[in-house]
């Protein structure tokens, strides 16, 4: 099956520490990015890549920090830099840019407290 | 600025019932795409359908269909026969140009509840 796997689902950890949420895709997309959502609210872009070797920040970049050095993965690391981590946070690809439809993963729910 | 209107925070409609969930958006842009996702409780966004700006036809895909208003700038999302299944927060979202090509954002969605 193809499709877009993160992990893990629950994340918890303590104020001042880095975290890395994982994100692997098995669909042979050339872009991928990074969601994050807060209660009662849409869904904000982080990071987003086109190709491997390359992303772009998005409009909420700051704290955080990624890597594209496969095309199947593109790691997210919440850093201490972000006031406040605590977050549903959505990774997603599609076949090019945004002009396709995006297939997201089920998500990870980081509460750093 | 608000780019993506979503005025209602939630919806409720009978099982078997149609419903229209509302989306107003705001661009300068000639080319454009808008998109509806549909989130249920466990998290995952699903894709539901798609509208070109230069498409002609309201675009429809089993039960959903896209009511394009392009004048209006509106792009509602009508559901046809509701089952409980259809409960779930829907988004609307709009492609637009960004650094070195183009981005998706979202409103903030309209929570339906389908009642049986």
């Amino acid at each position: 099956d193809g499709g877009i796997t993160q992990s893990p689902k629950y994340l918890f950890r303590k104020e001042g520490q880095n975290v890395t949420l994982s994100c692997e895709q098995n669909l042979n997309h050339d872009a991928m990015y990074w969601y994050r959502q807060d209660p009662g609210q849409g869904l904000r872009l982080i990071y987003y890549s086109q190709i491997v070797n390359d992303f772009q920040k998005g409009d909420i970049a700051e704290g955080y920090s990624v890597s594209r050095e496969k095309k199947e993965s593109f790691p997210l690391t919440v850093t201490s830099a972000q006031k406040n981590p605590t977050a549903f946070y959505l990774c997603a690809s599609s076949i090019g840019d945004s002009t396709y439809e995006q297939y997201f993963g089920p998500g990870t729910r980081l509460t750093v407290t | 600025a608000q780019k993506i209107t979503q005025t209602q925070p939630g919806m409720f409609v009978q099982e078997k019932e149609a419903v229209t969930l509302d989306c107003t958006y705001d661009t300068s842009d000639q080319s454009y795409g808008l998109f509806w996702y549909k989130q249920p409780s466990s998290g995952e966004m699903i894709f539901l359908i798609y509208q070109g700006s230069y498409d002609e036809q309201n675009a429809t895909e089993g039960r959903y269909s896209l009511n394009f208003q392009k004048a209006r700038k509106s792009a509602n999302l009508v559901i046809s026969a509701s089952q409980l299944g259809d409960s779930a927060m829907y988004f609307c979202a709009m492609r637009e140009p960004y650094t070195g090509g183009f981005k998706t954002i979202f409103g903030a969605g309209t929570r339906l509840f389908v009642k049986a």
